[in-house]
């Protein structure tokens, strides 16, 4: 069964602190994978898309890896700020499936 | 700019009444798409549609339709509401079938009593 796991399921830091996120999945074949951003009462935002032939991705202070070998993809942020608390959220493509994970709840503290 | 927009943002109803949520989209894309965002789960594709008079089921369809009469619209609607629909509903859209990303609408929080 294609899945999209997230860990951790939410995740204090102090503000200027750097974190990670992990997304490992087993949805096959692969087309790409996203990781969206969505702020309490509102929709996802995507953030950053990654495909099979790339490993490294950044978008500010955003930087997304994926290992396709191991089917595991990582959402690095630096330097957090107080506006960087929110939900993430991987999201898996296959050929003709697309898999949600249920996201990181992330809560940046001053 | 182009955008997508649901309304109403917040609704509370009872049992047994018919529910429609709205969706409309200018950002001229065939792909709409219908998903319930409960705690600990994700998105759930409830219903989606590549295009005019074209609708799909997703994998939480029961008890849920949808229409697709033009480009823009995609109105969801639950025919019979239960209290196991209350959730938030996210209506979005894309370009592509396989790559696009996804764009979403502000979402619609029900309340079935």
């Amino acid at each position: 069964k294609n899945q999209v796991e997230q860990s951790p399921q939410s995740l204090i830091i102090l503000e200027g602190k750097n974190c990670t996120l992990q997304c490992n999945y087993t949805v096959s074949p692969f087309s790409n994978l996203r990781w969206y951003k969505q702020d309490t009462g509102r929709g996802p935002v995507s953030l950053t898309i990654m495909t099979f032939s790339e490993n490294t991705k950044s978008n500010g202070r955003y930087t997304a890896t994926l290992d396709a070998d191991t089917k595991q993809s990582s959402l690095h942020i630096t330097a957090s700020q107080l506006s960087d608390s929110a939900s993430y959220i991987c999201v898996v493509r296959g050929d003709n499936d697309m898999r949600f994970g249920a996201g990181t709840r992330l809560t940046v503290k001053p | 700019d182009a955008e997508i927009t649901q309304s109403p943002r917040h609704k509370i109803t009872e049992t047994g009444r018919q529910v429609t949520l709205a969706c409309h989209q200018t950002w001229n894309h065939n792909n709409m798409f219908w998903y319930r965002q409960d705690l600990g789960h994700g998105l759930r594709l409830i219903h989606y549609s590549y295009g005019v008079q074209d609708t799909n089921k997703g994998e939480v369809s029961d008890g849920y339709s949808v229409s697709r009469s033009n480009t823009e619209d995609l109105p969801l609607t639950l025919e019979s509401a239960a209290s196991s629909q209350t959730s938030v509903y996210f209506c979005a859209s894309s370009d592509s079938r396989n790559t696009g990303e996804l764009f979403f609408g502000e979402g619609s929080r029900l309340t079935v009593l």
